[in-house]
């Protein structure tokens, strides 16, 4: 069974350009993350969704960031316009909704942004 | 704010057991001790959860105190593989609350 799918891995982009990743959940995975990883700090969350609701987005900062997840599936994380500051590593996981002895996340490889 | 504390840093001889601790002093009642592990340049990886009693799978072993206050991993024979971030997390089982919050992590390096 194929894991969390990203794309790209790698994305290099000026400042002031728009810029967009795209995640693949585990099949049968409604609730999907978005992190944001800094170089040499732990994930932080941006965007929590069950299904196509975004349940949790008190960490994206929305004048630039944006998310959606279509039918509750494939997810798009967009920032626009990018900064030098928004270089970083970009993670998807999914997981399943229900009790906690099910619902551990599974990560993708990640999406490094670096803006110049 | 992170819910753990956790060592920077730590090395294990390889094929010896690494045991890497954690506190969680302020742990609820209904929050899971997970944790997880991030290889360079991997997302991080699920290794095992525990709520009270000990845990065991084929990747660890988790030991939680009777109180609850800390817990520890243990790698019975660590791997030069086994060189990652791991990362002691605190979920709560329901609600709002059931995301990851992860904090700097300790830095395992096995040594050949």
């Amino acid at each position: 069974e194929a894991g969390v799918v990203q794309s790209p891995r790698y994305k290099i982009i000026e400042k002031k350009q728009p810029v967009a990743f795209w995640c693949n959940p585990i099949s049968g995975h409604n609730t999907l993350y978005w992190y944001r990883q800094n170089l040499g700090q732990g994930p932080e969350l941006l965007i929590r969704y069950e299904n196509e609701e975004a349940v949790d987005d008190s960490q994206l900062p929305k004048d630039r960031f944006s998310a959606e997840r279509l039918k509750g599936v494939d997810s798009t994380l967009k920032i626009q316009p990018a900064e030098l500051g928004d270089s970083a590593v970009y993670l998807c996981a999914s997981s399943l909704t229900g009790t906690v002895a099910r619902t551990e996340a599974f990560f993708g490889q990640g999406t490094r942004l670096t803006v110049v | 704010d992170a819910k753990t504390t956790q060592p920077p840093s730590m090395d294990c001889a390889e094929g010896r057991a690494a045991n890497l601790p954690c506190n969680h002093s302020t742990i609820s009642g209904n929050e899971y001790v997970y944790w997880y592990r991030q290889i360079h340049s991997q997302g991080p990886q699920y290794i095992i959860h525990g709520l009270k009693n000990n845990e065991t799978n084929e990747m660890a072993s988790l030991i939680i105190t009777e109180d609850r206050k800390s817990s520890t991993l243990i790698l019975p024979h660590a791997t030069l593989r086994d060189t990652a971030v791991y990362y002691c997390i605190v979920r709560a089982s329901s609600g709002s609350a059931r995301q990851l919050t992860f904090g700097s992590g300790t830095q395992l390096t096995v040594l050949p």
